[in-house]
């Protein structure tokens, strides 16, 4: 059976710092990768979506990237973190574009 | 750009009444889905529609799409505590991403 594992599940940052958030999917090839961010009591915003290794679409212009250097993982990245990118951030993956999302715990970082 | 309304955005039940929460798009859809998030949790998926005026049952929850396949609802009958969090619809005209509602956070008190 297919699985999806985030990490870590809390974090807390100073402001400026640099992020990774690592997702990897496990009993499947070829996923599609999505990053999710949700603000407390918000809904959920896509951040960035893949394809295929090396394939990223940006859905918001930020001071976030991704990257999928491997098939089944997927990285979310920043430079320096701002108050801004405090919230919940989840990973998803589904097996075509129309298919259903499958959602990894999430992490919730804190920047202060 | 597409643009995705959900309302309402809280409904707080007594423990038996029936919940219903509805899903609108500026633009025609080739699919929408529906997913539930509890709180302190993430979203799992419960179905996705497909087709004009389709209706699909799920024990206690009807989920329709319109005959336009520009709206849906998701209707609870007799909720209960256990269906307590967040819904929501995840829209995609074409592509390989869903644009999703900002939810309807259900709260039930017994």
């Amino acid at each position: 059976s297919q699985t999806i594992h985030q990490w870590p599940a809390t974090l807390v940052q100073p402001v400026g710092s640099p992020l990774s958030l690592e997702c990897t999917v496990e009993g499947t090839s070829n996923p599609n990768l999505y990053w999710y961010r949700q603000a407390a009591g918000r809904g959920l915003q896509l951040l960035f979506y893949s394809v295929g290794i090396g394939q990223i679409s940006s859905e918001v212009p930020q001071n976030l990237s991704a990257s999928r250097p491997q098939d089944r993982q997927f990285i979310l990245s920043s430079k320096k973190l701002l108050l801004s990118d405090s919230g919940f951030y989840l990973c998803a993956w589904s097996g075509s574009s129309y298919n259903e999302q499958f959602f990894g715990p999430g992490t919730r970082l804190t920047v202060l | 750009g597409q643009q995705v309304m959900q309302i309402p955005q809280y409904q707080h039940v007594q423990e038996g009444e029936d919940f219903t929460t509805y899903c609108n798009s500026s633009t025609t859809l080739s699919n929408i889905q529906w997913y539930k998030q509890r709180p302190g949790g993430h979203p799992v998926f419960l179905i996705q529609l497909v087709k004009s005026g389709e209706v699909k049952k799920q024990k206690r929850l009807t989920f329709q799409f319109g005959e336009a396949k520009k709206n849906s609802s998701l209707h609870i009958t007799a909720t209960q505590t256990t269906d307590v969090g967040t819904y929501f619809c995840g829209l995609s005209n074409s592509g390989y991403a869903l644009n999703f509602g900002k939810g309807t956070s259900l709260l039930v008190t017994p």
